[in-house]
């Protein structure tokens, strides 16, 4: 089945350090690929998107890169705050629409000052 | 605009018992999908519904099923609970035309303990 890898598990970095986060996918007839954040108690939240016709996406400090005939996508972080600390989680799209995601098992992200 | 609410929060059941959870999507979103969350699997889908029908479906048991009713709000139920499944149950909700993917809005979750 549909499977998404998400590395590393942890990731430590000092404040205005950059953090990069990679995801590798298995299903060729995935189209679209979110990033999501989840801080402790809350609910996961969209920070960023990227569909299979675009190769790169950015906003502000955090940029998203997909390389569709590898199967890899990462999430870029520069500058990173102490509230970018948080669980960070890749996703798939099983199909072509809707909510149906394939989740990576998620980045514990910590920034510290 | 409302956000997507699910209910109960919290719930507290025996093994054995079934559980029914609700949620309410974005008013006008038709997609909403169902995942379970746990320390050690992340997040895990469940199914997804889109105009009461099921699109998609993951590879839980047969105890675990859904519905989605005309106004777009849909429920999940679990039978015979097993102190596997004390996990938060999250869905999501989207919009448009269900032709692309946009983005899955999260409710705050149901928190299942089986005891």
């Amino acid at each position: 089945g549909e499977n998404v890898e998400q590395h590393p598990s942890t990731l430590s970095v000092q404040e205005g350090d950059s953090a990069v986060i990679k995801c590798t996918y298995s299903d060729s007839a995935s189209n679209y690929f979110p990033w999501y954040k989840q801080e402790l108690g809350k609910r996961p939240q969209l920070i960023i998107d990227i569909r299979s016709n675009v190769g790169e996406k950015k906003d502000q400090r955090i940029a998203v890169t997909l390389n569709k005939t590898a199967k890899h996508f990462s999430l870029h972080i520069t500058e990173t705050q102490p509230e970018d600390s948080a669980v960070y989680f890749c996703a798939a799209s099983i199909q072509k629409a809707g909510t149906a995601l394939i989740f990576g098992k998620g980045t514990t992200l910590s920034v510290s000052s | 605009k409302a956000g997507v609410t699910q209910t109960p929060r919290y719930l507290i059941k025996t093994r054995g018992q079934q559980v029914t959870l609700s949620c309410s999507p974005i008013s006008g979103h038709r997609s909403v999908s169902w995942y379970q969350q746990t320390p050690g699997q992340g997040l895990q889908f469940l199914f997804e519904y889109f105009s009461e029908t099921q699109r998609n479906k993951g590879n839980f048991p047969g105890r675990f099923s859904g519905r989605q009713f005309s106004n777009s709000r849909s429920e999940m139920n679990v039978s015979t609970l097993e102190l596997g499944d004390s996990a938060l149950y999250l869905c999501a909700s989207s919009g448009g035309t269900g032709t692309s993917n946009t983005e899955a809005f999260f409710g705050q979750g149901t928190r299942l303990t089986v005891v």
